[in-house]
């Protein structure tokens, strides 16, 4: 069975351009998670789908980050315009149950915006 | 104050000792406790969940939890250097939804 798929592994950007994330979920898994780890802090909570709509989005920093997840499967993340502050790990995660905690994880997206 | 507290590390523990990884948490209302293995440059990966206070045992990994005292802490026994990774603390509400919140990890070196 696949894992959770993330693409591009790795971005690199000038501030102000715009960057897409890509994330493919465990099949059959009705909750997608984006996370993001910043250079030296904690993985941080950024939204939560359940099929494709938003059932929690109180992490995600502000209106330049737009996740989508059209028809319950794959997700997107992007960034327009990134800004210096926006490097670091995206990471996606889905989960089949909520009520087990055990998040699937992607090897997440870097993102380096100079 | 952090949500999910965890000593950064690094912990340097010989091979075959037992390491002992603590974190502590703010929200009383915490339910759900999770301690995640990643490797650098990995993914985390579950290994370990507790719910109720006392011990949890599998494999080499304990898990022990007190709630009173916002505690969790995970035990590895007989380390081996494939247990060298970062591992990261995880907590849970009680609203249903699964935001699950993360201390910035331990980094834990097991030396040969």
């Amino acid at each position: 069975e696949a894992g959770v798929t993330q693409f591009p592994s790795h971005s690199v950007i000038e501030k102000g351009q715009t960057v897409t994330l890509r994330c493919d979920p465990i099949s059959g898994h009705d909750n997608l998670y984006w996370y993001r780890r910043v250079m030296g802090k904690e993985i941080k909570f950024l939204l939560h789908f359940v099929k494709e709509s938003k059932q929690d989005e109180s992490g995600m920093p502000n209106n330049r980050f737009l996740a989508e997840r059209t028809g319950g499967t794959y997700s997107t993340l992007k960034v327009q315009p990134a800004e210096l502050e926006d490097s670091g790990v995206y990471f996606c995660a889905s989960a089949e149950r909520l009520n087990t905690g055990e998040l699937f994880f992607g090897e997440g997206s870097r993102l380096t915006v100079l | 104050q952090k949500e999910v507290e965890q000593n950064s590390g690094p912990l340097s523990v010989p091979e075959g000792a037992i390491a002992s990884l603590n974190c502590t948490y703010s929200d009383r209302g915490s339910q759900s406790f999770f301690w995640y293995r990643q490797y650098s440059g990995k993914s985390p990966e579950l290994i370990m969940s507790i719910y109720s206070n006392g011990d949890k045992e599998d494999g080499r990994f304990t898990a022990q939890l007190n709630k009173a005292s916002q505690y969790v802490s995970l035990l590895i026994r007989d380390s081996q250097p494939s247990d060298s990774a970062t591992y990261l603390c995880a907590v849970s509400d009680s609203g249903g939804y699964q935001k699950v919140t993360f201390g910035t990890g331990t980094k834990l070196q097991v030396i040969p």
